[in-house]
């Protein structure tokens, strides 16, 4: 089973700041990665797929990038919106589908 | 608009079963594999497991920590998913979401598509 470390846990910044999330492999997934945000009580959105491909609907100030073991989700600047839980996951093996341990982005 | 609607939640003794319920609408749900990820309270995401479609043999897959518990079934003619629950464990208390993907090139690979998911409650 491919494990998925997300770091930090808790990111605390303020609107208009930039944040940088991580999420780290055990083993290569090449670029089988996917990013989603979910809010209190609600389900998870797809934001990015492939490592680097912003879903439909999503702004151009969320990015993706990395392949093999680490990838990185950047928010170029908060918006009051994208204060989360920010979820990797991988489908780089069969089964089992995995996801990182998340990643809370709070204000400041 | 695609909707996916969950229900058959609840609270449930250990040891005890309860089977799970997706009603789906807005998309061709025969094309489309469908999956089962849970969220237990405050944690983060766990997949469950899945359906491939007829396409695929209707073949399924799960996660280490429910094989030989859960079992996951579809009807194509009533577009739903099931997720069937025996022996189960305080540890599978959690809401269940049901998911699917967009295009056919993220089957299985990309969750495009969630309920709102139904809580189940494991505790005497």
């Amino acid at each position: 089973e491919i494990v998925l470390t997300q770091s930090p846990g808790t990111l605390s910044l303020s609107p208009g700041e930039r944040a940088t999330l991580s999420c780290r492999a055990s083993q290569s997934v090449s670029s089988s990665l996917v990013w989603y945000q979910q809010k209190p009580g609600q389900a998870p959105r797809v934001l990015i797929y492939g490592a680097s491909n912003r879903a439909t609907g999503i702004p151009d100030r969320f990015s993706g990038s990395g392949s093999g073991t680490d990838f990185t989700l950047t928010i170029s600047r908060l918006e009051p919106e994208d204060f989360a839980v920010y979820y990797c996951q991988q489908h780089g093996s069969s089964v089992p589908l995995t996801f990182g341990g998340g990643t809370k982005v709070e204000i400041k | 608009e695609v909707q996916l609607v969950e229900s058959g939640g609840g609270l449930v003794q250990p040891g005890g079963s309860l089977r799970l319920s997706c009603a789906a609408s807005g998309f061709t749900f025969s094309d489309h594999y469908m999956e089962w990820v849970r969220q237990a309270p405050g944690k983060g995401l766990e997949w469950v497991g899945r359906t491939k479609n007829k396409a695929n043999s209707y073949t399924t897959e799960y996660a280490a920590s429910v094989k030989g518990r859960f079992t996951i079934s579809r009807d194509d003619s009533k577009n739903s998913l099931y997720l069937h629950m025996n022996s189960l464990k305080t540890e599978d208390t959690a809401v269940y979401y049901c998911a699917s993907h967009g295009g056919p090139a993220a089957a299985g690979k990309v969750f495009d598509y969630w309920g709102q998911g139904t809580l189940v409650t494991v505790s005497s």
